[in-house]
């Protein structure tokens, strides 16, 4: 059974940190990978990553992926308030079009 | 506008009641689905549909039900609501055939609590 899971669950820093969120995955027949931002409402998107596009970048946050390793890494620099937020991995792979989210990773800056 | 909507926003109702969640896009996809968001869980697939003639259980269907009444909407039925169903639930839209790049656009999600 497809998988994704996220470290660490939870995560407190201050403004200006640099923070690392983690997601793993044991998929069959792997074809992307999804990051979300969820901030008290929808979810909205951040990054795929796929075989032929293995790193992100977008301000100060980037992505990159593993694909011997099967993990993805989401990376915020110089944090802000409003980065606070619940920060959704998923695999986007299967040929239904459904998501496989892992659990989440709640950041909390603050000021 | 937003391009995926869902009414209401907020619900609390009793056990044992019927509650139907209204969803409606203006994307032009073709695949809807549902989620259920609890803390600790991240989202959990209920129903997914492609067309209006074609739903799909998700891993956990149990106690829901759903219909697809055009490309444009997908409602979410709890026939006889019960506590454990209290929840933020969302619905997607997504396109079809995108080879395994399967990014979703979210609604802003319908808070449910049943007492």
């Amino acid at each position: 059974e497809d998988k994704v899971v996220q470290s660490p669950l939870s995560l407190v820093v201050h403004e200006g940190d640099t923070v690392t969120l983690n997601c793993s995955y044991e998929v069959t027949n792997f074809r992307s990978l999804l990051w979300y931002k969820q901030e008290k409402k929808a979810p909205t998107f951040l990054f795929m990553l796929t075989s032929s596009g293995i790193e992100k970048k977008s301000g100060r946050l980037s992505s990159i992926l593993d694909k011997k390793e099967l993990f993805s890494i989401l990376n915020i620099t110089a944090t802000q308030t409003g980065d606070s937020a619940v920060y959704l991995c998923a695999d986007g792979s299967s040929n239904t079009g459904k998501l496989i989210f892992g659990q989440g990773t709640t950041l909390q800056v603050k000021p | 506008d937003a391009d995926v909507t869902q009414t209401p926003r907020n619900r609390i109702t009793k056990t044992g009641k019927r509650i139907m969640l209204e969803c409606s896009q203006t994307k032009g996809h073709d695949r809807m689905y549902w989620y259920r968001q609890d803390p600790g869980l991240g989202l959990r697939l209920i129903y997914y549909s492609f067309d209006v003639k074609d739903i799909n259980k998700g891993e956990i269907s149990d106690g829901y039900s759903v219909s697809r009444q055009a490309q444009a909407k997908f409602s979410l039925s709890l026939e006889s609501a019960i506590p454990n169903q209290t929840a933020l639930y969302f619905c997607a839209t997504s396109e079809a055939g995108t080879g395994g790049r399967n990014e979703q656009f979210f609604g802003p999600g319908t808070r449910l609590t049943v007492l």
